[in-house]
């Protein structure tokens, strides 16, 4: 079965700069997860899809931050303008069902990693 | 906020040694604990998903425990080798919420 895939796997910008990355879930995956983490902090959740509608975006900084997950599979989460404290390693994740509804764990791809100088 | 702790935050172990690590989290209205571990390069991987109190699993020279009431995991790997480098990260899911709320990770390191 073919893990969830994410790309680039590193981007370096500098700041105003805008980037997008792309994640594909595994096949049936209904919850697609997009995490930001900062070096020495836990992943941090910007966006939660549950096929193609947004279940949480309540720490996705709106006002530079998007995603879609249009058809209900693949996803892209832009960023436009790029500040320096975006850099980070963006993980995407995917699940079978909800967090909420299902104890199974979620599957990772190996991150994108943003620099913004 | 919900606050999810790990500690230590970093760890250095000799080849050989068994080793343990905390996860804490609060302890009302819990509905389920993770383990991932993280090795560089590579794409987090879960070990566990734990859902009821006293729970004890365990994989291959791995294992954890949960405690609902009082709220932490602990993480044991017993005889470490240099592939359990990784840095392993605890998420905690409260009843009724969708989204998992992460530790900050411990990052363990063997020595040969």
């Amino acid at each position: 079965e073919a893990g969830v895939a994410q790309s680039p796997r590193y981007k370096i910008i500098e700041k105003r700069q805008s980037v997008a990355f792309w994640c594909n879930p595994i096949s049936g995956h209904a919850t697609l997860y997009w995490y930001q983490q900062i070096l020495g902090q836990g992943p941090k959740l910007l966006i939660q899809f549950q096929n193609n509608g947004v279940v949480d975006d309540s720490q996705l900084p709106k006002d530079r931050f998007s995603a879609e997950r249009l058809k209900g599979v693949d996803s892209t989460l832009k960023i436009q303008p790029a500040k320096l404290e975006d850099s980070a390693v963006y993980l995407c994740a995917s699940s079978l069902q909800l967090a909420g509804y299902y104890t199974g764990e979620l599957f990772f791809g190996e991150g994108s990693r943003l620099t913004v100088l | 906020i919900l606050n999810v702790e790990q500690s230590p935050q970093s760890l250095h172990v000799q080849e050989g040694d068994s080793t343990n690590f905390t996860c804490s989290f609060p302890s009302s209205n819990f509905y389920a604990l993770h383990w991932y571990r993280w090795e560089t390069a590579k794409s987090p991987e879960a070990l566990f998903v734990m859902t009821l109190n006293g729970d004890e699993k365990k994989k291959g020279r791995i294992s954890a425990t949960l405690n609902t009431k009082e709220g932490y995991s602990y993480l044991y790997i017993k005889g470490s080798q240099p592939e359990d480098s990784a840095t392993y990260l605890c998420a905690f899911l409260i009843q009724g919420a969708q989204k998992l709320v992460f530790g900050q990770g411990t990052r363990l390191t063997i020595n040969p």
